[in-house]
């Protein structure tokens, strides 16, 4: 059981290149949510998904674009990559959220874009 | 819109300590609460969470009581260890939340000394 997996683990882009990071998690949990980290700022939804084919923004959608086409799945990607996105970006899956349910998380992708 | 707002950091104690990471929050409706622990180098793990008001939750030595007549959820721990040098999140889903997205602090790094 490995839980949520991220790969790759560390990126570094130019700005305008593209890319996708991919999440995959092994405990057939229904919701799934991408996450930027930056100093000082927590974690901030960029977008989820409540289930396989459905997808939807969270805080800070803007340059980013997701798919869910498998359950076990969620990719993040960056048409245009610009300094701005250079971030830890960490994956999450859960049950439906209840009462207190718990979200687990991958181990992060390092993303610098020059 | 839900908020939360963390003790200002870093923190730095000597093993043995006694430590209090203050935590508050703002939010709609009855919202659960989380505390999350991030060691050096890899993803967000859950360290204790709160459904309701008066729960107190607890793991590892570490204990948070939600109290919502003053809007907290601080973290204690009666005597720190090395092995406790991270960086703590305190989050909480909002109670007019559908699809359980975490409204994360901004994080206080700990770094205990021998």
């Amino acid at each position: 059981n490995a839980g949520v997996t991220q790969t790759p683990k560390f990126r570094v882009l130019k700005t305008g290149q593209s890319m996708t990071l991919l999440c995959a998690q092994d405990m057939n949990h229904e919701y799934m949510y991408w996450y930027r980290q930056d100093p000082g700022m927590g974690l901030r939804l960029i977008h989820y998904s409540v289930g396989e084919g459905t997808t939807a923004k969270g805080e800070v959608p803007d340059g980013y674009n997701v798919s869910r086409l498998k359950k076990q799945n969620f990719l993040l990607g960056l048409e245009s990559a610009a300094p701005s996105q250079t971030s830890v970006y960490f994956c999450a899956s859960s049950y439906p959220p209840g009462q207190g349910r718990e979200q687990y998380f991958g181990p992060g992708t390092r993303l610098t874009v020059t | 819109g839900d908020s939360v707002t963390q003790m200002e950091g870093p923190v730095t104690l000597s093993e043995e300590a006694f430590l209090t990471i203050n935590c508050t929050y703002t939010a709609t409706g009855y919202p659960s609460l989380f505390w999350y622990v991030q060691y050096p180098g890899e993803g967000l793990q859950l360290l204790l969470k709160a459904t309701k008001a008066d729960d107190k939750g607890s793991n590892k030595g570490f204990e948070a009581t939600y109290r919502k007549e003053t809007t907290s959820f601080h973290l204690e721990k009666g005597s720190v260890q090395v092995s406790d040098s991270a960086v703590y999140f305190c989050a909480l889903i909002g109670g007019g939340t559908s699809y359980g997205k975490l409204t994360f602090g901004q994080g206080t790094i700990l770094t205990v000394h021998p």
